[in-house]
């Protein structure tokens, strides 16, 4: 696609629930990352991959998180035992390359409501 | 101490205004730093980079970077109604590609 795609666009789910975000970056883009932004605040880290493997994962916030990018390409965020404080918009990003330049491309998110 | 800190604002400006957004960052080694503008409700969108010290100019937008005291700023020149929205500074450590954002300055650009 011509740009990052991100899907649910929404998602709301009950305490405790398990929850899969996935992110279609753009086509070419080696370097992905998934952000967490909450209302009045910027984007959060959480973690990037540079082609398969996790680059930094410094940002996920406990043992419930976890990203996968097994080809490179499409990631998956995932978060078990949901919590009411994981509400947030999930943003993802790719560039392109592992130079230090580079745009972040963003996606639209997904909004993550936890009941 | 927050690695990337920015007044959440709101500032308010008048049409045809400069505004003057600022951010200073922790980490020395940093050498990659970004201003994102992000509409309400919409993602970020990249606006302007800058690595070396001094001034970037893009339009009427203009970067500034001052390593020694670890600022950055960006300048608006003729703001319009349609700049009014969140701007992002980011900031990229010397050590890793990881981005990090400022909390983000609310500008609102009064007709």
């Amino acid at each position: 696609g011509a740009g990052v795609s991100q899907t649910p666009s929404n998602k709301v789910t009950e305490k405790g629930k398990y929850v899969e975000l996935r992110c279609d970056p753009i086509s070419g883009h080696t370097a992905l990352y998934w952000y967490r932004q909450s209302l009045g605040q910027g984007p959060e880290f959480l973690i990037y991959f540079q082609g398969t493997g996790a680059a930094d994962d410094s940002g996920l916030p406990n043992d419930r998180f976890f990203a996968v990018r097994p080809e490179g390409s499409v990631s998956t965020l995932k978060i078990q035992r949901t919590e009411r404080g994981d509400s947030a918009v999930y943003l993802c990003a790719s560039r392109q390359g592992t130079s230090s330049g580079g745009e972040l491309f963003f996606g639209e998110g997904s909004r993550l409501t936890v009941l | 101490q927050k690695e990337v800190e920015q007044n959440s604002g709101p500032l308010s400006v008048p049409e045809g205004a400069i505004a003057s957004l600022n951010c200073t960052y922790s980490d020395r080694g940093s050498q990659s730093f970004f201003w994102y503008r992000q509409y309400s409700g919409k993602s970020p969108e990249l606006i302007m980079f800058i690595y070396s010290n001094g001034d970037k100019e893009d339009g009427r937008f203009t970067a500034q970077l001052n390593k020694a005291s670890q600022y950055v700023s960006l300048l608006i020149r003729d703001s319009q109604p349609s700049d009014s929205a969140t701007y992002l500074c980011a900031v990229k450590g010397g050590a890793t590609n990881k981005l990090i954002f400022g909390t983000g300055t609310l500008l609102a650009v009064q007709p």
